[in-house]
């Protein structure tokens, strides 16, 4: 069974920080995936890496793959309130089955 | 601008009972799963299908069942409801199982 690991758990940044959330998995692939999800709400898809060295970036947060070290990191710049989420990462290994992280609870205050 | 639409939104259930999620998507996706969301534990794959007619198991299938007799709809069955089951359920689609999947606002169940 495939591992999802993200750290930190929760996240309380002021604006303007910089910040990284970390996502690491157990086993093989090169498919995976960033969600956002505000409280109560559904899941909103950010960013899709398909292959080792993939780098995606929107507005100010940006993704990388390193399928070697089977790590994913979200870099957030200059943070602004509007990015307080919870973010998932998801890992695939097969194109059906999908294996999540527990999220990244991201506060950001003034 | 429907996307994935779940039906109920919110229901409670006695132990026991037996009840039926619906999902729906219109933008004629191949790909459906079914999720749970438990506080702490991220979502996990319940069952998904790849087409019109399939149904495969995921991570935590067991005490669900799910049909996809048309391509736009899969359902969630709970033949005999426990309280382990009290969840978010979410439900997603996608156009290939590489893209990104669309889902929907989720089911809030509680079995009592």
């Amino acid at each position: 069974e495939l591992k999802v690991e993200q750290n930190p758990l929760f996240l309380s940044m002021q604006e303007g920080k910089n910040y990284t959330i970390y996502c690491n998995y157990s086993t093989t692939s090169d498919r995976l995936y960033w969600y956002r999800q505000d409280p109560g709400k559904s899941l909103e898809s950010l960013f899709v890496l398909l292959s080792n060295g993939a780098v995606k970036q929107e507005g100010r947060l940006m993704a990388s793959l390193d399928t070697k070290a089977r790590l994913s990191t979200l870099h957030i710049t200059a943070a602004v309130h509007d990015l307080s989420a919870t973010y998932f990462c998801a890992v695939d290994t097969t194109g059906n089955q999908f294996y999540f992280g527990t999220g990244t609870s991201l506060t950001v205050i003034p | 601008n429907a996307g994935v639409t779940q039906t109920p939104k919110f229901r409670v259930l006695k132990t026991g009972q037996s009840m039926t999620l619906l999902c729906a998507q219109d933008m004629n996706h191949e790909y459906m799963y079914w999720y749970r969301q438990d506080p702490g534990m991220g979502l996990r794959l319940i069952h998904y299908s790849v087409g019109e007619g399939t149904t495969a198991k995921g991570e935590v299938p067991d005490g669900y069942n799910v049909s996809r007799l048309k391509k736009q709809n899969f359902l969630l069955g709970l033949e005999s409801a426990a309280p382990s089951q009290t969840s978010v359920y979410f439900c997603a689609s996608s156009k290939q199982g590489i893209q990104p999947q669309h889902f929907g606002d989720g089911t809030r169940l509680s079995i009592l």
